[in-house]
């Protein structure tokens, strides 16, 4: 059974303290590894798709890199309009059937800024 | 360009009653999920619908059932309610290509369905 954890849990910033959040992954075989940005009582947004080990994405303030076990999403200097609940999930090359959309997600990790 | 939308935005039912979710995905998309996320915990996979037919069903009971219709939306049906049904159902469209079998194509979600069960 496909399983993903995120961590830490929760992750408290000052403005411009760069971190990174970390996302384990266990497929059998892997698809796509995805990340998304969910503010409170919103839907997930999609930031980066991952499909190889050695891949990195950038966008603004953020970077994805993926190995054969793991993930993880760099934040540069971040900016209080960061804070939000960041979400890993993976699709399963072997899901079997006709599946083109099984996601399996972690539980997230929520990032406060402070200014 | 229209994004995936949902309705109704927050609903309140009573334990043993039936809902009813909607979801019209993004333009030019042909294929909807469904998610169940609680509180605190990452979306749950419920099914997915793709040319009016279910194609994968996570581990929920079959009181939770859909539909996808020709011009791609898709319903939610859950019957007989819980207490512990109350969560934020998802809707996410995605494209799919059929003549890549192995390619993946992003899924992009609605806002969401408030469900409170009381």
């Amino acid at each position: 059974e496909d399983q993903v954890t995120q961590s830490p849990e929760a992750l408290r910033l000052q403005e411009g303290e760069s971190s990174s959040l970390n996302c384990s992954y266990t497929v059998s075989g892997l698809r796509g590894l995805f990340w998304y940005r969910q503010d409170p009582g919103k839907g997930p947004e999609f930031l980066f798709t991952l499909y190889s080990a050695g891949e990195e994405k950038e966008k603004e303030r953020l970077k994805a890199t993926l190995t054969k076990k793991e993930s993880f999403l760099h934040i540069t200097a971040p900016k209080p309009e960061d804070s939000a609940t960041y979400l890993c999930a993976v699709a399963d090359l072997n899901a079997g059937g006709t599946s083109y959309g099984k996601l399996t997600f972690g539980q997230g990790t929520i990032l406060t800024v402070h200014p | 360009d229209a994004g995936v939308t949902q309705s109704p935005t927050h609903l309140i039912k009573t334990r043993g009653q039936q809902v009813t979710l909607r979801c019209s995905p993004k333009s030019g998309h042909d294929t909807v999920s469904w998610y169940q996320q609680a509180l605190g915990q990452g979306p749950q996979f419920i099914f997915q619908y793709y040319e009016e037919e279910e194609r994968q069903r996570g581990n929920f009971p079959d009181r939770f059932s859909g539909h996808q219709f020709p011009n791609y939306s898709s319903e939610l049906n859950v019957n007989a309610l819980l207490l512990g049904d109350s969560a934020l159902y998802l809707c996410a469209s995605s494209l799919i290509f059929r003549d890549i079998p192995s390619s993946y194509n992003e899924q992009f979600f609605g806002p969401g369905t408030r469900l409170t069960v009381l």
